[in-house]
C-alpha cells in the first residue's frame, strides 16, 4: 500500500489568486494523478504528473490553469491559477504503487477541500 | 473507453446483502472491471477487481456473467459502516493508456 498526505488539508482563497496544493507519498511511485471532484458529484481526472517530463491533461484542462510539478518519484503539486468560484471543490492525488501496477490500484490521498470567495 | 452505468442510488437494511450492478455493454478484451468505495470526505479506495466469473476477497464479491456486459458487486451483510458512494470502472490495467473514468457512482444508503 502507500500513504498519501497532502497539504493544505482545506482552504477558503479570493477570486483571482493562486492556490498550490502539495501531495506527499511514504515510497516511490511512478505513476501519480491529479483529480477533481465538485460537491455531491463524481470525479473527473485532471492530469497524470509524469516525473521528470511535463504533465499529460485531460480534456478540458490546460496547464497554464492547472500547473503541475512532479520534481520527484515521491512528491507532486498541482497549482490552481487565477481562481474563480467555479474552481471550488475537493482535489485528490492518488498513485499507483510499484506493487499495483499490474492491476492499477490506485490509492488516493484525503483531497484539499478549496473554496473560492 | 467503455462507459459505465449503476443506479445512482440505493437503501438497504443493516445485516442484508446488497447488490449493485453496473451495465457496461461496450467492454473490450482487454478491460477488466474495478470497483471502488468513497466514505464522506475521503478520497475513493480499492475494492476489489475481476475480468470473468466470480472473485471474492474479505470486503465484496463481484459476479460478472459469460458476456461481461455487466458486473454486479455484492456486499454481504452491510453494516451503518457501508454506508457510501461506490464506483464501477471498466479498463485494462495494463495498457499504457488506461484511464480512470469515474461514473456517476451508486450512493448506498444503509439504514438501521
Amino acid at each position: 500500500s502507500a500513504v498519501i498526505s497532502q497539504k493544505p488539508s482545506r482552504d477558503i482563497c479570493q477570486r483571482g489568486t493562486s492556490l498550490t496544493i502539495q501531495c506527499q507519498v511514504d515510497s516511490q511511485v511512478t505513476m501519480m494523478f491529479w483529480y477533481r471532484q465538485q460537491p455531491g458529484q463524481s470525479l473527473t481526472l485532471i492530469a497524470t504528473a509524469n516525473q521528470g517530463s511535463e504533465a499529460t491533461y485531460e480534456s478540458g484542462f490546460v496547464i497554464d490553469k492547472f500547473p503541475i510539478s512532479r520534481p520527484n518519484l515521491t512528491f507532486s503539486t498541482l497549482t490552481v491559477s487565477n481562481m474563480s468560484p467555479e474552481d471550488s471543490s475537493i482535489y485528490l492525488c492518488s498513485v499507483v504503487p510499484v506493487q499495483r501496477e499490474n492491476t492499477h490500484e490506485q490509492y488516493f490521498g484525503p483531497g484539499t477541500r478549496l473554496t473560492v470567495t | 473507453l467503455a462507459k459505465t452505468t449503476q443506479p445512482i442510488s440505493m437503501d438497504s437494511y443493516e445485516g442484508q446483502e446488497v447488490n449493485i450492478t453496473c451495465s457496461h455493454n461496450n467492454i473490450a478484451t482487454n478491460d477488466y472491471i474495478t470497483w471502488y468505495q468513497q466514505f464522506p470526505s475521503q478520497g475513493p479506495r480499492f475494492i476489489i477487481q475481476g475480468y470473468k466469473t466470480k472473485v471474492t476477497n474479505e470486503v465484496a464479491s463481484l459476479f460478472i456473467p459469460a458476456d461481461r456486459k455487466s458486473s454486479t458487486l455484492s456486499l454481504p451483510r452491510v453494516s451503518l459502516s457501508d454506508t457510501a458512494v461506490y464506483y464501477c470502472l471498466v479498463g485494462d490495467p495494463l495498457s499504457g493508456t488506461y484511464k480512470y473514468i469515474f461514473g456517476t457512482g451508486t450512493r448506498l444508503k444503509v439504514l438501521a
